[in-house]
């Protein structure tokens, strides 16, 4: 089947526009993860879904990062006027459940470039 | 502090010899380790996953060992190939269910 998908693959936006980052999991997993990969550094955890329960958002950097997953499946990470260090490559994860053992499926990743 | 420290930063070889990364976390309580793949523009993906009890693991030419009483793993790449070139990244969980603590990896190129 098919894997974890995001959209858009590259987004360009100017200083203080909203942008919004979309992540199709993989049909079935029930936990979802968002993470920031900035270059040279490693990947930042941002926040992770599980079922139907409130969301972990400990590792959102601001007020201006939020995300929302509907009908436990889509989500989306919206970033309200963007600044030039918002500029990485945003990463989307599912599992099957949120077991610690429970590998994570990677999507590709939306590059975001702030100017 | 949570931290995983992975070194060599970057590392070149030529293509059929070996190569060793290496990991250090500090994480506690520690759950378990993997080992992801990063190919350029490509999301990580899954090596190995180990836990407290195991101290090796292998998936092909890749073979993972974790010595949780020091708090260091290694990776060791046998015969590497031109694409196992991409960068290598050690993770560990903390607790079940919650984020992954990531390593900034160890970019490896592979030349012929």
């Amino acid at each position: 089947g098919a894997g974890v998908s995001q959209s858009p693959s590259n987004k360009v936006t100017e200083k203080g526009k909203d942008v919004e980052l979309r992540c199709d999991p993989i049909s079935g997993h029930t936990a979802l993860y968002w993470y920031r990969q900035s270059l040279g550094q490693g990947l930042e955890f941002l926040i992770y879904f599980q079922g139907n329960s409130a969301p972990d958002k400990s590792g959102l950097p601001s007020d201006r990062f939020s995300a929302e997953r509907t009908g436990g499946s889509v989500s989306t990470l919206t970033i309200q006027r963007t600044q030039q260090e918002d500029s990485a490559v945003y990463l989307c994860a599912s599992c099957q459940w949120a077991g610690g053992h429970n590998e994570q499926f990677f999507g590709p990743g939306t590059r975001l470039t702030v100017l | 502090k949570n931290q995983v420290e992975q070194s060599p930063q970057s590392l070149i070889i030529l293509e059929g010899k070996n190569c060793t990364l290496q990991c250090n976390y500090t994480v506690s309580p520690f759950s378990n380790l993997r080992w992801y793949k990063q190919d350029t523009g490509r999301g990580p993906v899954s090596l190995t996953i180990m836990t407290f009890s195991e101290n090796t693991k292998s998936n092909g030419r890749y073979t993972a060992t974790l010595d949780a009483d020091t708090k260091q793993s290694s990776l060791h790449i046998t015969a590497s190939q031109l694409s196992d070139s991409a960068s290598y990244i050690c993770v560990v969980s903390a607790q079940a269910g919650t984020a992954l603590i990531f390593g900034k990896g160890t970019t490896l190129s592979v030349s012929s």
